[in-house]
């Protein structure tokens, strides 16, 4: 059965540095997002991404973000400048479809900003 | 804005028994669909059960079903017959119908880890 995909599972790295994350989802699926979950908290919603574009992002999503589909098969989120509050958890989802289909879910990458 | 709220952070429940994890919800909106999302340890989220709000029937997935209650926004996962495998993180999520935005963006709870106990 087909899965997203998401690498590294786990990143370090200093404060003030760059990162990329990376996630390959299902292969013929149209809408791509992240999300992220900080420890002990909610999952929060980042970005939505349709047809090469950013459908909407959330308050989080400040100018250190960007996603990009640079290949047709890999979608990224990379943190510009890191802080220690970006320190979470980051899921990729795909859906098919956006209205009827459900979200699948990678297995996450884990950031830890020292 | 639309809110989930899981208000048991960790549920036991003895192998073979049934178990009801809660789940609530805010929103005005009168279409929207609700999930439930299983995480097992180190794996991805994957669903166990939806349910469309305009739906009455309650749905069902072989052992996971959904209690919806539309009027008092309430959305319970009960387990039956629990085994070893349901041990994980258990996630509720809202998702509308017709968002305003144009995304189908999902609003999660904060979870509840179910632990199973043999």
């Amino acid at each position: 059965e087909p899965e997203v995909t998401q690498t590294p599972s786990h990143q370090v790295t200093q404060m003030g540095q760059e990162v990329i994350l990376r996630c390959v989802p299902i292969s013929n699926h149209l809408y791509f997002y992240w999300y992220r979950q900080i420890l002990g908290q909610k999952v929060e919603f980042l970005v939505s991404f349709y047809n090469n574009e950013i459908s909407e992002k959330s308050e989080i999503f400040d100018d250190q973000f960007s996603v990009e589909r640079p290949d047709g098969s890999n979608f990224t989120l990379k943190i510009r400048s890191t802080k220690l509050e970006d320190s979470a958890m980051y899921f990729c989802a795909s859906s098919e479809q956006a209205v009827y289909n459900e979200q699948f879910f990678g297995p996450g990458t884990r950031l830890t900003v020292l | 804005a639309q809110t989930v709220t899981q208000s048991q952070p960790e549920m036991s429940v003895q192998e073979a028994e049934t178990v009801t994890l809660s789940c609530t919800y805010d929103t005005s909106e009168s279409d929207y669909y609700l999930f439930w999302y299983k995480q097992p340890p180190s794996r991805q989220m994957i669903l166990v059960i939806r349910q469309e709000a305009y739906k009455q029937q309650n749905a069902t997935e072989n052992r996971f079903s959904v209690n919806f209650q539309k009027a008092a926004k309430s959305f319970s996962l009960k387990i039956s017959d629990s085994q070893l495998g349901d041990a994980a993180m258990y996630f509720c999520a809202y998702r509308s119908a017709f968002p305003t935005s144009g995304t189908y963006k999902y609003i999660f709870g904060t979870g509840t880890r179910l632990k199973v106990l043999a």
